[in-house]
């Protein structure tokens, strides 16, 4: 089946860094998700990504839909504390279906 | 107003014990989900049903039987509870089966 990898696994980074994680996979997706996941929470989306090559940006998340439709990347802009959670991308292939694919997360520590 | 709402929000049973958990969406949408996010917060899809059709049926055990009574529930039955079914159970909405998902606060299901 459809798998994705997602990296880093967790980062560690000071407040005010910026954060980038990205996501590939072996087959091609024609949607991009970026959820982002609270301790004791759903996970929460972020950005949605519909076309290869769009970037979408939302507040100091911008996320992008690779040209190949392999791979998308999330970069967050001047972390903040609240910026901790886990973050997950998903990848979906439609219209023949509803199936989202998850990557493993990432782990992201923001010390303040 | 909550779009997704599950109860319980912590279910601890014994095992061999029925359980149900509950879901309710007053998005409007059309597609609603089933997930279960293991202890390494993985999240893998077990059922979706669009306009209480289910379309999606992953290999999941037959002890869990989603019913969808009307567009804007979707209940999980769990029959003869297993240690190993111990996980976080998210319920999932979205607009039609194409569309970004939203996801539920999730059930935190313990079997002992």
């Amino acid at each position: 089946g459809q798998q994705l990898n997602q990296s880093p696994q967790s980062m560690f980074i000071q407040e005010g860094e910026d954060v980038s994680m990205n996501c590939t996979s072996s087959s091609i997706f024609n949607t991009w998700l970026w959820y982002k996941q609270d301790p004791g929470e759903g996970p929460v989306l972020l950005i949605a990504l519909y076309k290869a090559g769009e970037l979408t940006s939302n507040g100091r998340l911008t996320a992008q839909f690779g040209i190949t439709r392999k791979d998308s990347f999330l970069n967050i802009s001047a972390s903040i504390p609240s910026d901790v959670g886990i973050y997950f991308c998903a990848g979906q292939v439609g219209p023949s279906g509803s199936r989202l694919t998850f990557g493993e997360g990432t782990q992201l520590t923001v010390n303040p | 107003d909550t779009a997704v709402s599950q109860t319980p929000k912590y279910l601890v049973t014994q095992m061999g014990n029925d359980k149900s958990i509950k879901c309710e969406q007053n998005l409007g949408h059309d597609t609603m989900y089933w997930y279960k996010q293991d202890s390494k917060k993985f999240l893998k899809i077990m059922f979706s049903y669009n306009n209480k059709e289910l379309i999606i049926n992953e290999t999941v055990p037959n002890r869990f039987s989603p019913k969808s009574p009307d567009k804007a529930h979707l209940n999980l039955h769990i029959n003869s509870l297993e240690l190993g079914d111990s996980a976080v159970y998210f319920c999932a909405s979205s607009r039609d089966r194409f569309y970004e998902q939203y996801f539920g606060p999730g059930t935190r299901l313990t079997v002992t």
